[in-house]
């Protein structure tokens, strides 16, 4: 059974940093791409980074660009986000995502709420 | 960017009735467009994929269709579990990959 555990986050300031991972069992992590999608509260769902299955490949939503690494290591099953020069405006649950059929996402982590403050 | 459109907001049923939601897109983006279901707390589930085909173990009352640029999801007959957000999601043409802004199903 696929399951994606997620830990980080929690409360970051304005300016500062935080890092998300999502550990991953189940399948087979190092042939499959993943994704992180955030949803602010209240609100709908917003592609943040996907990854290629061998991390050469990455690519980012633009309100992200510059500011937030998408990263793995295959050898222990793992997916980051590193959240740098955060804003209010990043405050949301992460989920991190396993893609399935061509950027779909079959499997979501739980989730993990990310508060930003000044 | 691919937006993608849908409507109802909101859409209120009883259990037992048929529920038909829609999604447009900005631009074609040929069958390829998911749908998912969020219940509050909980992660996104995938239900639809390339616009018609069921994913794993999701039940026969959910179906797609459509291609290009609209889309309908129908619930035939509406389950007490179903009453969720339904999300699209296109991955035609990304950077970025693009949702719709969801539709609620809630009880009448």
């Amino acid at each position: 059974e696929v399951h994606l555990l997620q830990s980080g986050g929690g409360w970051g300031q304005t300016g500062g940093s935080l890092r998300l991972s999502c550990a991953a069992s189940g399948f087979t992590f190092s042939s499959q791409a993943m994704v992180w999608v955030r949803q602010a509260p209240g609100k709908g769902l917003e592609w943040v980074s996907s990854i290629s299955d061998d991390g050469t490949y990455t690519y980012y939503a633009d309100s992200v660009k510059g500011r937030f690494t998408i990263s793995r290591d295959n050898a222990k099953n793992t997916l980051y986000l590193q959240m740098s020069s955060l804003r209010v405006e990043d405050r949301a649950v992460y989920y991190c995502a396993k893609e399935w059929g061509g950027w779909y996402f079959d499997s979501w982590g739980q989730g993990t709420l990310v508060t930003v403050s000044s | 960017e691919i937006v993608l459109t849908q409507s109802p907001a909101t859409l209120s049923l009883s259990p037992g009735e048929r529920a038909t939601l829609s999604c447009r897109a900005s631009q074609s983006v040929h069958s390829y467009l998911a749908w998912y279901q969020q219940k509050p707390g909980q992660a996104p589930r995938l239900l639809i994929y390339d616009a018609i085909n069921r994913a794993t173990g999701i039940p026969a009352r959910f179906s797609g269709s459509g291609s290009g640029t609209d889309f309908t999801l129908t619930i035939s007959s509406l389950e007490p579990e179903d009453f969720a957000v339904y999300y699209c999601q296109q991955r035609n043409n990304w950077p970025p990959l693009t949702f719709g802004g969801g539709t609620k199903v809630e009880v009448k």
